[in-house]
């Protein structure tokens, strides 16, 4: 079956640390993006990709980095830069303008 | 900036009632779609309504959009437990802004509890 994978489900984090998650789709989908969920809260926009490539910050890049180099994969780099990091990660494809996005489970970084 | 806002913050229903829930946006949209998220998991998409579009249903889903209030509203008719959920309304902006290829905006959503 298609779908989004991200790992891992867990991640921690020491100050100073560079982290990265993962996210990888095989639904053959040209858009990806990247969502930070605070407790409480909806969800914002880290990084989005529409091809290989090439892609754009969203509301909240400062700290974080992306690549896609490959269209199956776009993964987020949370860098030491970012001060405040504890959060739960969301990866997310669309197959484009006018569909629903399909979303990974999530990655829980947490600072220790 | 968070684009929709969904009211109430927090529901909680008996099984087999409805539960309606209201989201209100700012700026213009392509679409607005409704999304459900069980507790520390992803979001799954539920339905998509379209600018031109006024009404829209998927089994017990009911959503309605009135663009000249910029608001939407997802009802779930016969409520059941595994209904119990938080749900999100993310708008796609207007087709001159990318329509939303450049990512939806989310509110922060409506808790829903649905009480055996």
């Amino acid at each position: 079956d298609g779908g989004i994978t991200q790992s891992p489900k867990y991640l921690f984090r020491k100050e100073g640390q560079n982290v990265t998650l993962s996210c990888e789709q095989n639904l053959n989908h040209d858009a990806m993006y990247w969502y930070r969920q605070d407790p409480g809260q909806g969800l914002r926009l880290i990084y989005y990709s529409q091809i290989v490539n090439d892609f754009q910050k969203g509301d909240i890049a400062e700290g974080y980095s992306v690549s896609r180099e490959k269209k199956e994969s776009f993964p987020l780099t949370v860098t030491s830069a970012q001060k405040n990091p504890t959060a739960f990660y969301l990866c997310a494809s669309t197959k484009g303008w006018g569909h629903g996005y399909t979303f990974g489970s999530g990655t829980r970084l947490t600072v220790v | 900036s968070q684009q929709g806002e969904e009211d109430p913050q927090a529901l909680s229903i008996q099984e087999g009632e409805n539960a309606t829930m209201n989201c209100s946006y700012k700026t213009s949209i392509n679409n607005l779609q409704w999304y459900r998220q069980n507790s520390g998991r992803g979001l799954v998409h539920l339905i998509l309504i379209r600018s031109n579009e006024r009404e829209k249903h998927s089994g017990r889903l009911r959503v309605t959009l009135d663009t000249s209030k910029k608001s939407s509203s997802l009802l779930i008719t016969a409520s059941r437990a595994a209904d119990t959920a938080s749900y999100f309304c993310a708008t796609a902006p207007g087709a001159h802004s990318g329509g939303g290829a450049d990512g939806l905006t989310f509110g922060k959503g409506t808790h829903l509890i649905i009480q055996p």
